[in-house]
């Protein structure tokens, strides 16, 4: 039982390319969440996704596309990189998603994405 | 102003401490959540709670809604517990979505 898996781990882009970044979890959860960890801000939500075919804005939106065509998969895109878009990207998933449940998030390791 | 603010930013003890890190909100809640992320990076939750307190080993959660405060306390504080703590609020409304601290780093010293 992995939990949640992200890959890569780590890339370094050049401004103007594209990749995607891939979050995987076998828990069955429903929800599934992407953020971004930058020095000195907590976790911000960039999309979200509550279920199988449905995706959410979150915080921070903007240069990122999300898929979510499987359960057990959450993609986030960069369609054209940009040197603001260097952090680390977490992507997270809950059996549900309101905290009243008791239901934690469940968080992946962590992708680490340099723009040059 | 933040949403959740949390205190102190930093934190340095000798082993054997007793530690408290304090989580101050300001929106109505749901529920709180304590995580713990270690220098490799990764984040792991270590409590979710709505009301009264919670231990688990050596830690201890405590949250007053009427407040909106939570404190995470660690007694007997040993260098593997060195990593950045953060609390997250679900705010209320049936929210899907956590509201994160800054998070507080923890230097344990043997």
């Amino acid at each position: 039982n992995a939990g949640v898996t992200q890959t890569p781990k780590f890339r370094v882009l050049k401004t103007g390319q594209s990749m995607t970044l891939l979050c995987a979890q076998d828990m069955n959860h429903e929800y599934m969440y992407w953020y971004r960890q930058d020095p000195g801000m907590g976790l911000r939500l960039i999309h979200y996704s509550v279920g199988e075919g449905t995706t959410a804005k979150g915080e921070v939106p903007d240069g990122y596309n999300v898929s979510r065509l499987k359960k057990q998969n959450f993609l986030l895109g960069l369609e054209s990189a940009a040197p603001s878009q260097t952090s680390v990207y977490f992507c997270a998933s809950s059996l549900i998603g309101q905290g009243a449940s008791g239901q934690p998030q469940h968080f992946g390791d962590g992708t680490r994405l340099s723009i040059l | 102003k933040n949403e959740v603010e949390q205190s102190p930013q930093n934190l340095t003890a000798q082993e054997g401490e007793f530690i408290t890190i304090n989580c101050s909100y300001s929106v109505g809640i749901s529920a709180l959540h304590w995580l713990q992320q270690h220098p490799g990076g990764g984040i792991v939750s270590l409590f979710m709670l709505s009301s009264g307190k919670k231990k688990h080993g050596r830690l201890i959660a405590t949250i007053n809604i009427q407040e909106k405060h939570s404190s995470l306390h660690i007694t007997a504080s040993h260098p593997r517990d060195s990593a950045v703590y953060i609390c997250a609020v679900y705010s209320q409304g049936g929210s899907e979505k956590l509201v994160f601290g800054k998070g507080t780093k923890l230097t344990v010293n043997p």
